[in-house]
């Protein structure tokens, strides 16, 4: 099956900075990719997603990018503000009805003020 | 669109009793829903597919006798933690999608945060 790894487990960045969350799969025929973001108790809300037929997608301060040769892809979040703050996971899915997510561990991102 | 509303939120139960965790789409038909658990600071685990009008898919390592999942109606899924323990205090979350759009339809139930004592 599926094998996700997500890395960093935790990150921490100045307002202002930028963040990048990086995340590796193992099955190549997998072809969509979401990323989500999870506010401490609450539910996981998806926000971008990339599929395998492009190489970038970028909406507003949040983009991605995907390397299907290397099997990896990004999420990156620019002039980071403290209400980023949250747990990011990054997902793959194999192509096909049966779309069910294999999630990465998750990343821990701290914006300080 | 897309919503998928869970109940409850949170519960406490005695240790051997039971609790029943509801999943419902609110406006869209899911002939799929999944649960997920999830313990602090870690990621989703999915415990098990629940289909339509049949039995569920249960994920390795799983008791399907303990974690009793029934999705009778095409909007409702619940799941039983059965004869709960404090091992099973734990953030349940379920989600489904909405097939008619497809994988971006994957939506996430609020969870519900179960503590057994």
């Amino acid at each position: 099956g599926e094998n996700v790894e997500q890395h960093p487990s935790t990150l921490s960045v100045q307002e202002g900075d930028s963040a990048v969350i990086k995340c590796t799969y193992s099955d190549s025929a997998s072809n969509y990719f979401p990323w989500y973001k999870q506010e401490l108790g609450k539910r996981p809300q998806l926000i971008i997603d990339i599929r395998s037929n492009v190489g970038e997608k970028k909406d507003q301060r949040i983009a991605v990018t995907l390397n299907k040769t290397a099997k990896h892809f990004s999420l990156h979040i620019t002039e980071t503000q403290p209400e980023d703050s949250a747990v990011y996971f990054c997902a793959a899915s194999l192509s096909g009805g049966s779309y069910i997510p294999t999630f990465g561990r998750g990343t821990s991102l701290i914006v300080h003020p | 669109g897309a919503v998928v509303s869970q109940h409850p939120s949170w519960v406490i139960c005695k240790s051997g009793t039971s609790v029943k965790i509801e999943c419902r789409s609110l406006d869209f038909q899911a002939t799929t829903m999944f649960w997920y658990r999830q313990f602090p600071k870690q990621s989703l685990m999915l415990m098990a597919t629940s289909n339509e009008g049949s039995k569920a898919t249960y994920e390795q390592g799983v008791e399907k006798d303990k974690f009793l999942i029934n999705h009778a109606s095409l909007t409702l899924s619940t799941l039983t933690v059965t004869s709960a323990h404090p091992e099973d205090s734990s953030f349940y979350i379920c989600s489904a999608r909405d097939n008619s759009r497809g994988r971006e339809g994957y939506t996430f139930g609020s969870g519900t945060r179960l503590t057994v004592v």
